[in-house]
C-alpha cells in the first residue's frame, strides 16, 4: 500500500463546476494535511492546510478531513481554467517531513 | 524577494560529472528540505536539516548524494558521478517548526523554483 494515494486523473470538469479531489493516506499518526497546486514546469505551491476533522474553507477552496477514514479531500468551487494544474496531497506527521502523493491532474474546460 | 531561492535553475551535464545545487531558505525558517521530482510523480523526499543538523536521509538516497547546511542558513546538494537516472527537478523547501494556526509542530513547506538537472 502506498503511503499516499491519489487518482492521477486527468479529472476534467467544465468551467464553473465543482472539482472534487480525493486522497487517502496510510500513516495513522498524521496530524497535519496539506494541498499543493503545481503548474506544469513549476514548483508546488501551498494552497490549503487542515489539522482537524471537518471542513475548512478558504475562498473557492474547501478542504475536508476525516482522520478515522484516513481521507482528505479538496473541493474547488466555480472552477476556472486557471485552476488547471496537478494537485498534490501531503500528510505530515511524526516523521517531520511531508510525503507526497503522485498528484491529480485537473483540467478545467472553458 | 523573501522566498526560497535555488541556483542554478537549470543544469545540463555529462554522465560522470559532479554537480552542486544551492538553496537559500526563507530567513526565519530553521528547517530545510530537499526533494526530487520526476515527470508524473510527486516530490520524493531526499533529506532534511534542522538548523545545521542533518536529521534524516532517505534510505533510497545513493551515497553519491551529499547535502550540507554548514551554518544553518543556505544548503548545498551535491551529486557525484552523475547518472542519467539522476535527471530530475531538485526542489528545496523550508519551514518553521511552529504554526500559529495549529499551535504545534506542523510541516508547511514553502518550495523554491527548483533546479532542473539533465544528465546526458
Amino acid at each position: 500500500q502506498k503511503e499516499v494515494e491519489q487518482n492521477s486523473g486527468p479529472l476534467s470538469v467544465p468551467e464553473g463546476a465543482i472539482a472534487s479531489l480525493n486522497c487517502t493516506y496510510s500513516d495513522r499518526v498524521s496530524q497535519s494535511f496539506f494541498w499543493y497546486r503545481q503548474y506544469s514546469g513549476k514548483s508546488p505551491e501551498l494552497i490549503m492546510s487542515i489539522y482537524s476533522n471537518g471542513d475548512k474553507e478558504d475562498g473557492r477552496f474547501t478542504a475536508q478531513l476525516n482522520k478515522a477514514s484516513q481521507y482528505v479531500s479538496l473541493l474547488i468551487r466555480d472552477s476556472q481554467p486557471s485552476d488547471s494544474a496537478t494537485y498534490l496531497c501531503a500528510p505530515g506527521g511524526a516523521t517531520n517531513k511531508l510525503i507526497f502523493g503522485t498528484g491529480t491532474l485537473l483540467a478545467v474546460q472553458p | 524577494d523573501t522566498g526560497v531561492s535555488q541556483d542554478p535553475r537549470h543544469k545540463i551535464t555529462k554522465r560522470g560529472q559532479n554537480v552542486t545545487f544551492r538553496c537559500d531558505p526563507i530567513s526565519e525558517h530553521n528547517r530545510l528540505y530537499w526533494y526530487r521530482q520526476t515527470l508524473g510523480q510527486g516530490p520524493e523526499f531526499l533529506t532534511y536539516f534542522q538548523n545545521e543538523a542533518q536529521l534524516e536521509k532517505s534510505r533510497l538516497l545513493s551515497n553519491r548524494f551529499s547535502a550540507e547546511r554548514p551554518k544553518g542558513s543556505f544548503s548545498t546538494l551535491e551529486i557525484q558521478r552523475t547518472e542519467q537516472g539522476d535527471s530530475a527537478m531538485y526542489l528545496c523547501a523550508s519551514s518553521s517548526l511552529w504554526s500559529k494556526e495549529a499551535g504545534a509542530l506542523t510541516g508547511e513547506l514553502f518550495f523554491g523554483e527548483g533546479s532542473r538537472l539533465t544528465v546526458l
